[in-house]
């Protein structure tokens, strides 16, 4: 259980364009879910929170104007990357959260398998 | 500032001996601390969870210390395997509502038979 999935797995696009990637939990509900972007041999940097039905929220020094999250179903939240650039590319990655296990309180994160975005 | 810190270089170890994982934090006051698996190219893999008021906790082969004192924690393989060889990351909870995580840039682990 507990199975994330995203698409594409990987996007070659052109300077300018703009990409959509779609992030699915597969066997469960979630009404939140995480986008991450990450840079070859860097952690994960959280981009912003999608909450189902409502507006996302996003980390400091992120511009929602230029990754929109829509979040429109318990199942199915999207990234799009508008007009993007060169320094965009990187594996975005999303995450879900789990049950919460006994403790209800703090949840562990299933992950998808990411995507590869090129911008030439 | 905050920090998370791990050791960024690489950790080679013989197969069957125990790797230790270190995972410092800063200026941080996390709930709980949780450790994950990242393969080349892949999405994380959750291992393990423990809270602020837990010193250790073990999961088959895996075994987790988390010291608010010291603010650290250890993260151990034993017996290790070649199929262990991964890059291992910890990841902060400050058990606020909306359960965001904050992570280390992660260890990358080498286990040579």
């Amino acid at each position: 259980g507990a199975v994330v999935s995203q698409h594409p797995s990987w996007v070659i696009c052109k300077s300018g364009t703009s990409v959509k990637i779609e992030c699915r939990s597969l066997d469960f509900q979630a009404t939140t879910m995480f986008w991450y972007r990450q840079f070859p041999k860097q952690s994960l940097m959280l981009m912003a929170t999608s909450n189902e039905g409502s507006k996302a929220t996003y980390e400091q020094g992120v511009e929602k104007d230029k990754f929109l999250i829509n979040h429109a179903s318990l199942t199915l939240s999207t990234l799009t990357v508008t007009s993007a650039h060169p320094e965009d590319s990187s594996f975005y990655i999303c995450s879900a959260p789990g049950s919460g296990g006994a403790f209800k309180s703090s949840y562990e994160q299933y992950f998808g398998p990411g995507t590869r975005l090129t911008v030439t | 500032s905050q920090k998370i810190e791990q050791n960024s270089e690489a950790l080679n170890i013989q197969e069957g001996k125990t790797a230790t994982l270190t995972c410092n934090y800063t200026n941080y006051s996390p709930a709980y601390l949780q450790w994950y698996r990242q393969d080349p190219g892949r999405g994380p893999v959750f291992l393990l969870l423990i809270r602020e008021n837990e010193k250790e906790k073990r999961k088959e082969r895996l075994k987790v210390t988390f010291d608010t004192t010291l603010k650290q924690s250890l993260f151990h393989i034993t017996a290790s395997q070649p199929a262990d060889s991964a890059t291992y990351l910890c990841a902060l909870d400050m058990g606020a509502a909306g359960n965001k995580l904050t992570f280390g840039g992660g260890t990358r682990v080498l286990v040579k038979p």
